[in-house]
């Protein structure tokens, strides 16, 4: 089965500092990737998926991720964070309907 | 955003008692997911349910059972909790053709 890695459990950073997630997914067929984001006491949320084409997808809020494949990873890039991205992001792979597997997930912390 | 409600959002109950949570979708998915989050473990799959009556086994399923009588309503029921079974539980639904998987608030969990 399909598996994911997240590097990191804690990232600490100040505010408007570059910060990368890292995520490593080890499968040995294709593969769709995801970050989701979970803000306290909430649901997660998607942030933004690889399923085909380009392997750089972006979000809304600045957030990008690029597919390696030779790597076999997903790494989460924001050039400049902001208070409001404090939150845990989890990484997620699944190789078929109805079999998406989390990372641990890592803890962002963004410090005035 | 998808219309997600669990049911109850917290709940303590000792243990060897029966403990039934509720998941309620409005969007008409057919998909619907059950997962328990665990730190260090991110989330993990229990049960998830194909459509009406159609359900099967997750990653973690041993002593848990669900059910989905409508589309709009899967139930998971812990016959008779363990302090291994203290944990957040959510709920997820998608669409077919639709990787994203839409995340309720969760329920937290507390077997004495």
């Amino acid at each position: 089965a399909q598996s994911v890695t997240q590097l990191d459990s804690q990232v600490p950073v100040f505010e408007e500092a570059p910060v990368e997630l890292r995520c490593n997914y080890s499968s040995s067929v294709s593969v769709y990737l995801f970050w989701y984001v979970q803000y306290p006491n909430q649901g997660l949320q998607l942030l933004l998926k690889y399923l085909s084409g380009s392997t750089l997808v972006e979000s809304i809020n600045g957030f990008e991720a690029e597919f390696n494949k030779s790597q076999t990873s997903f790494h989460l890039r924001k050039p400049s964070v902001h208070i409001s991205d404090t939150a845990e992001y989890f990484c997620a792979v699944s190789v078929r309907d109805n079999d998406m597997r989390f990372g641990a997930g890592t803890r962002l912390t963004v410090k005035p | 955003d998808a219309g997600i409600t669990q049911s109850p959002r917290h709940k303590v109950t000792e243990t060897g008692t029966p403990v039934t949570l509720r998941c309620h979708q409005t969007e008409n998915h057919r998909y619907m997911y059950w997962y328990r989050q665990d730190p260090g473990h991110g989330l993990r799959l229990i049960h998830y349910s194909y459509g009406v009556k159609d359900t099967d086994k997750g990653e973690v399923s041993d002593g848990y059972s669900v059910s989905r009588s409508k589309t709009e309503d899967f139930l998971l029921t812990l016959e008779s909790a363990t302090s291994s079974q203290t944990s957040v539980y959510f709920c997820a639904s998608r669409d077919s053709g639709n990787y994203e998987q839409f995340f309720g608030p969760g329920t937290r969990l507390t077997v004495l």
